[in-house]
């Protein structure tokens, strides 16, 4: 079966510093594997995927993830953290390679000024 | 495009009393999707309809929790009664039905107070 772990339930950062959120991940085969953020009061939004073409994966907003097959981890960072990045970000995997969603517990973002 | 509608948007209620979710999903989507999210939790799918019909409702507690979708376009979402424990923002989503999850797209939710 696959699964995600997300190894943070909160960062932190200064505004401008880089911003890093780790999501480690299990698959018996290789996984398509996305990154959704969820703003206060908003509805949740892809902000990128990995589909076994590219290994560095560019999304919205200037955030990046590079997928690492031998540290099964799909990392996402952005180099320079702006106060409106705030928000709660959930790495997933489809478990069936269809439609359905696991979320996982999600890591917040807090960013300071 | 307009994006997926809900209402209300916050819904506070006593334990034991109903509560009724809508959501308008946008235009042309088969599939709509209702989703719970605990605080502090990533959201949970309860149920999944293709047009008006049922694909998924495993995780449906069904008991107290119903949801239709007659005409194959808005959907309802009912609590009957509400626990303590249904504290919850709940979340309407739909897509195409095409393959990968990224076709899905959420509304912002409703955000249920049971005191």
């Amino acid at each position: 079966a696959q699964s995600v772990t997300q190894l943070d339930s909160h960062v932190s950062v200064s505004e401008g510093t880089p911003v890093l959120l780790r999501c480690n991940y299990s698959s018996s085969y290789s996984p398509s594997l996305f990154w959704y953020v969820q703003h206060p009061n908003k509805g949740l939004q892809l902000l990128l995927k990995y589909t076994s073409a590219a290994t560095l994966v560019k999304g919205i907003n200037g955030f990046e993830a590079e997928f690492k097959k031998s540290e099964t981890s799909f990392h996402l960072t952005k180099p320079s953290a702006h106060m409106s990045d705030a928000a709660e970000y959930f790495c997933v995997v489809p478990p069936n390679r269809d439609d359905k969603i696991i979320f996982g517990k999600g890591t917040r973002l807090h960013i300071l000024p | 495009e307009a994006g997926v509608a809900q209402s209300p948007r916050y819904k506070i209620i006593e334990k034991r009393q109903s509560v009724a979710f809508w959501c308008n999903p946008i235009s042309g989507h088969a599939t709509l999707y209702w989703y719970q999210q605990i605080l502090g939790q990533g959201p949970k799918l309860l149920i999944q309809f293709q047009n008006n019909g049922v694909v998924d409702d495993s995780q449906l507690p069904k008991d107290r929790f119903s949801a239709e979708r007659l005409k194959g376009v808005d959907s309802t979402l009912k609590i009957q009664p509400a626990k303590l424990e249904d504290s919850a923002v709940y979340l309407c989503a739909s897509s195409l039905g095409l393959p990968g999850p990224e076709t899905q797209y959420f509304g912002p939710g409703t955000r249920l107070l049971v005191l």
